[in-house]
């Protein structure tokens, strides 16, 4: 079965550093991978993923990721936080039909 | 374009009682998933409705099914509430086209059983 593993539930940050989320994955075929932000109280907004090809990927606000299969790795990154980046963070894996498997999710804070 | 609208936002019931959910999908798409996220986890996979069919389940009980109207639209349903259930309840419309493509989320229906 597919599964995704996120590594710390807490990441902290000042403003301006640099976020790194990470996000080791299982899978016997090649996967489909997606990073997903929530706001308090909101919805999953995606913010990138990774599907065929070029393996690393950039996504919205700034955010990208890179696909290692060597490391069965998908970490997000962010060269610089900002206030507004904190969040919660999921990364998931697709099992099939469109069926995403979620991992437990990392809490984003950034402090001035 | 409207994206995925869910309804209510909030629901109270206590334990015991049935509650219908509803969801209609970003304009376009044919395919409804919907999730269970329980406080400080990650959504878990309820089931999927395609064409009117739940195509598939993930590991949930008989007390959740729901429905897919001809307009794509869903209703998920939960019969017998226990506290358990107690939860944000999302709901995600796709393409069926593929396993890549991208589900959008709705901002979910938060039920609180006591």
């Amino acid at each position: 079965a597919q599964s995704v593993t996120q590594l710390g539930s807490h990441v902290s940050v000042s403003e301006g550093a640099l976020v790194l989320l990470r996000c080791n994955y299982s899978s016997s075929v090649p996967p489909y991978l997606f990073w997903y932000v929530q706001y308090p109280n909101q919805g999953l907004q995606l913010l990138l993923k990774y599907t065929t090809g070029a393996t690393l990927v950039k996504g919205i606000n700034g955010f990208e990721a890179e696909f290692k299969k060597s490391e069965t790795s998908f970490h997000l990154t962010k060269p610089s936080a900002h206030m507004s980046d904190a969040a919660e963070y999921f990364c998931a894996v697709n099992t099939g039909f469109q069926k995403l498997v979620f991992g437990t999710g990392t809490r984003l804070l950034v402090s001035p | 374009d409207a994206g995925v609208t869910q309804s209510p936002t909030h629901l109270i019931k206590t334990r015991g009682q049935q509650v219908t959910l509803r969801c209609s999908p970003k304009s376009g798409h044919d395919t409804v998933s919907w999730y269970q996220q329980a406080l400080g986890q990650g959504p878990q996979f309820i089931f999927q409705y395609y064409e009117e069919e739940e195509r598939q389940r993930g590991n949930f009980p008989d007390r959740f099914s729901g429905h897919q109207f001809p307009n794509y639209s869903s209703e998920l349903n939960v019969n017998a509430l226990l506290l358990g259930d107690s939860a944000l309840y999302l709901c995600a419309s796709s393409l069926v086209t593929g396993a890549e493509e991208t589900q959008y989320f709705g901002p979910g229906t938060r039920l609180l059983v006591l």
